[in-house]
């Protein structure tokens, strides 16, 4: 299995402008997590799926964070319009039931 | 909230030695563990899931504890190389108890140790 893949890697951009992040989990998984990771405040959970429907959005931090996932195998990010504060490492994490999160590389985002 | 701690924040070590890193959580009630391993850059690897069930879990020159009464972890590392420098995080279900059986499933972390291996 190719594990988590997140795209795109890097992504540098200016204020004001829509980020989309996005997020393919190991096939099988049911669970699939987005967590912000920043150097203040370390890795918080911004919201997560079980099937396909969100469970928990309370990590988003604002209205300008949205997140779907149509299908199984896909689930992005929008950042709507972007702020300098938003820059930070995105990892997309996903599971079976409640059994080990397998973690993607993350997508480092800047906002200048 | 749970909420969990690692100490120490950062470790250096000589090449060969063995060593511990320590993870407490507020809330015993948990009902698993993990430890992750994260490079500079770098996504997190998983590295030990540890059941509420279980004491402890090895892999390779790695061994993980749990001792859920007293709301603690430690990884144990043998032998250490300096491949095994990287930062070290533990995670807990953010929620706990019946709330967790009823779907929450998502991690809360430490803020890690970072460990370097000198050769």
């Amino acid at each position: 299995d190719a594990g988590v893949i997140q795209s795109p890697r890097h992504e540098v951009t200016e204020m004001g402008q829509e980020v989309t992040l996005r997020c393919k989990p190991i096939s099988g998984h049911d669970y699939l997590f987005w967590y912000r990771q920043t150097m203040m405040r370390g890795l918080e959970l911004l919201i997560y799926f079980n099937n396909n429907v969100p469970i928990d959005d309370s990590g988003m931090p604002e209205d300008r964070f949205s997140a779907k996932m149509p299908n199984a195998s896909f689930s992005n990010l929008k950042i709507q319009p972007s702020e300098p504060r938003d820059s930070a490492v995105y990892f997309c994490a996903s599971s079976f039931y409640s059994n080990e999160q397998f973690f993607g590389p993350g997508t480092r985002l800047t906002v200048l | 909230k749970q909420e969990v701690t690692q100490i120490p924040a950062a470790l250096s070590v000589p090449e060969g030695e063995n060593l511990v890193l320590n993870c407490s959580f507020t809330d015993s009630a948990i009902y698993n563990l993990q430890w992750f391993r994260q490079d500079p850059g770098k996504g997190l690897t998983s590295l030990l899931l540890i059941q509420s069930s279980q004491r402890e879990q090895t892999s390779g020159r790695l061994n993980a504890s749990l001792d859920k009464s007293s709301g603690r972890s430690t990884l144990y590392i043998a032998a250490s190389q300096p491949g095994d420098s990287a930062t070290y995080l533990c995670a807990v279900p953010m929620d706990t108890g019946r709330s967790a059986r009823r779907g929450r499933r998502a991690l809360t972390f430490g803020s890690g140790t970072r460990l370097q291996v000198q050769p």
